[in-house]
């Protein structure tokens, strides 16, 4: 299965300002996806990456809060904008390990908003 | 809204206790996963469950199908403090193609 990247691993960030997440895949893929996980919760998927295309993005997630780069079919990043205490969650990447059969993640940013 | 009801919520149990972690839904799936998230990581399958009725082992741990696909259990026997972590199911409900998680089940086992 896919070995994914993510960095950074964790950050504590001023509200207002914004954040980065990079994702780096070691196989070409052709959808990368990006996760929230808020404190104690679950999963919830944010959009959706692909190569060539803009972002699919999932109700209640929007592009200007959370631009999503694809450059190419290894890589992808997540930008949380104008942060606020409420966006302190994990943010995961994540990339199909084949049809009906789940999914490889990376390793997470733990964000803090203060 | 399709959800995947995990119970229970939160298990805390002496090293060496078996436990079962329950996954249900009113909704049908072609196939469900179930992961295991540790602190400070991403989660990681433990295993596909594709069809009813099927029961799949993996070292101490048993995952079973139900009949219908709508449920499936994860059985632990004699568990040990690596067993520690967040126990999600996951699968795409038959006539969506939303890939959905569990609730989730955070698991503690006391040495």
């Amino acid at each position: 299965s896919a070995v994914i990247s993510q960095k950074p691993s964790r950050d504590i960030c001023q509200r207002g300002t914004s954040l980065t997440i990079q994702c780096q895949v070691d196989s070409q893929v052709t959808m990368m996806f990006w996760y929230r996980q808020q404190p104690r919760q679950s999963l919830t998927l944010i959009a959706t990456a692909n190569q060539g295309s803009e972002a699919t993005y999932e109700s209640g997630f929007v592009i200007d809060k959370f631009p999503i780069s694809r450059p190419n079919l290894t890589f992808s990043t997540l930008t949380v904008s104008n942060m606020s205490p409420e966006d302190s969650s994990i943010y995961l990447c994540s990339v199909g390990a084949g049809t009906g059969y789940g999914y490889t993640f990376g390793s997470g940013t733990r964000l803090t908003v203060v | 809204t399709q959800l995947l009801e995990q119970s229970p919520q939160f298990l805390s149990i002496q090293e060496g206790e078996n436990l079962t972690v329950y996954c249900n839904s009113s909704s049908v799936f072609s196939s469900l996963q179930w992961y295991r998230q540790e602190p400070g990581e991403g989660p990681v399958l433990l295993v596909t469950v594709v069809t009813g009725g099927e029961v799949k082992k993996l070292k101490r741990l048993t995952f079973q199908f139900g009949d219908a696909r709508k449920d499936s259990s994860l059985h632990i026997t004699a568990a040990q403090p690596g067993d520690t972590g967040l126990y999600l199911c996951a699968g795409i409900p038959s006539g969506t193609y939303k890939y959905i998680f569990g609730t989730g089940t955070r698991l503690k086992v006391l040495a």
